[in-house]
């Protein structure tokens, strides 16, 4: 079935230091691919998402490419800051002949601190 | 104002108690979901529903039960809690465009913490 693997964390850099949180994921069909993140107390928001291959999604500084070819949708930032820190969750949505059906399949998040 | 808002936020309840957490959303989606969030295991979903007389089991639906009251209200039951059912919960809502394609993503509530002891 569809899954998500997600680099496990914590991951404590400091502030303007580069991010790099690994995504892979397994999908029968083509999937759309997602970040969300979570801050201390909050429900999950989304950070960006994809929809097909070689798409890059960015946000906020963030970004990701959807790369078919190794599976992956990792989230990358040049530069950190202390607001950062919060738990990202990679995300994919089945979809069978171009139709979603809508469910979510999470990794198991990765906690990010970032330090002053 | 919170576009999906869940009730309560916080409950300690006992073992073989009903408790039932709710969620209510101002967005006017059709679809709803619920998830689990366990720590080291991420969201997993408990049920979905895409309109009211549409109701599906997710991963993990043993133990629960839901009902879908409204477009806008979507309630998870636990009929018997037990303590392994202690984790935060989380409602979920997500558009259906014409065609029946969803827009992928979904809108989190603020999240139930729920404690069995």
């Amino acid at each position: 079935g569809d899954s998500v693997t997600q680099m496990e964390g914590p991951v404590t850099l400091s502030e303007e230091a580069f991010l790099t949180i690994n995504c892979t994921y397994t999908a029968t069909g083509y999937p759309s691919l997602f970040w969300y993140v979570q801050y201390p107390g909050e429900g999950l928001q989304l950070l960006l998402k994809a929809t097909k291959a070689d798409d890059k999604g960015s946000n906020k500084g963030f970004e990701a490419t959807y790369r078919k070819e190794t599976t992956s949708f990792h989230l990358e930032k040049g530069s950190v800051q202390v607001s950062d820190s919060a738990v990202y969750f990679c995300a994919l949505s089945d979809r069978v002949r171009g139709s979603t059906l809508g469910r979510l399949y999470f990794g198991r998040g990765t906690q990010l601190t970032v330090w002053p | 104002d919170a576009d999906v808002t869940q009730t309560p936020r916080n409950r300690i309840t006992k073992t073989g108690k009903r408790i039932m957490l709710e969620c209510s959303q101002t967005k006017g989606h059709d679809r709803m979901y619920w998830y689990r969030q366990d720590p080291g295991l991420g969201l997993r979903l408990i049920y979905y529903s895409f309109d009211v007389k549409d109701i599906n089991k997710g991963e993990i639906s043993d133990g629960y039960s839901v009902s879908r009251q409204a477009q806008a209200k979507f309630s998870l039951s636990l009929e018997s809690a037990i303590p392994n059912q202690t984790a935060l919960y989380f409602c979920a809502t997500s558009a259906e465009l014409a065609g029946g394609h969803s827009t992928d993503t979904q809108y989190f509530g603020p999240g139930t913490r729920l404690t069995v002891l």
